[in-house]
């Protein structure tokens, strides 16, 4: 059974930094590309960072580039999600999910993380 | 970044069928196959039920189907089962952004 569970979410001030990390079992998660999906309370899905099945090839939504950093340990089948320089508006639950191509296969619970003075 | 268009609510009795449609671009939804949905009930993570516009996960009931006409896609849902209440979210490939888009969500009330 795919099981994603994050962890590493809660109240930051504006400026700060937090890092979400997700333990991945059930699959051979070197084999798979992995996500990081956020949702704004009350809101709609929005697709924050993907990487490669051997972390050489990363991407991110325009309003976090620079900011964030998607990174995986296959040793430890762990997927990463570093975010600084936080701002109230990347309030929102944060999901790790396994991705196909353009696709998302198995989400994990989803975290919250709040950014608030 | 713009997300894919969808009708913020539709409404169906048990029993009947109800069509949310997803409409974007020729550089979206038009011009690729990569169109997939998920269900998303409150308080949970969104589950995928349709990927690449027609194919159905194992364990994704046969009630749920999907379909494509230029640059809309659709998610019809057939014998509607008042669990099949929840919002519903499309995805597409895009050759415009870097990430697949999304679109705004549907929230559908089973009466």
């Amino acid at each position: 059974e795919v099981q994603l569970v994050e962890s590493g979410g809660g109240l930051v001030q504006p400026g700060g930094s937090l890092r979400l990390s997700c333990a991945a079992s059930g699959f051979n998660f070197g084999s798979y590309w992995m996500s990081w999906i956020r949702q704004a309370p009350g809101k709609g899905l929005e697709w924050a960072a993907n990487i490669n099945e051997d972390g050489s090839q990363k991407k991110y939504v325009d309003s976090v580039k620079g900011r964030f950093t998607i990174s995986r340990d296959n040793a430890k089948n762990s997927l990463h999600l570093q975010m600084n320089s936080l701002r109230v508006e990347d309030t929102a639950v944060y999901y790790c999910a396994r991705s196909g191509y353009s696709r998302i296969e198995y989400w994990g619970q989803g975290i919250l993380v709040t950014v608030s003075s | 970044q713009s997300a894919l268009t969808q009708p913020r609510s539709v409404s169906g009795s048990p029993g009947q069928s109800v069509t949310i449609s997803c409409t974007g671009t020729s550089s979206d939804v038009g011009g690729y196959n990569y169109l997939s949905w998920y269900q998303q009930h409150p308080g949970k993570a969104p589950k995928l039920m349709i990927y690449d516009v027609t194919k159905r996960p194992s364990g994704v009931p046969d009630r749920f189907s999907g379909s494509k006409s230029g640059n809309t896609a659709s998610l019809t849902i057939s014998g509607l089962q008042t669990e099949d209440e929840a919002d519903y979210y499309c995805c597409s490939h895009s050759d415009t952004y870097t990430l697949a888009l999304f679109g705004g969500g549907t929230k559908l009330t089973v009466l």
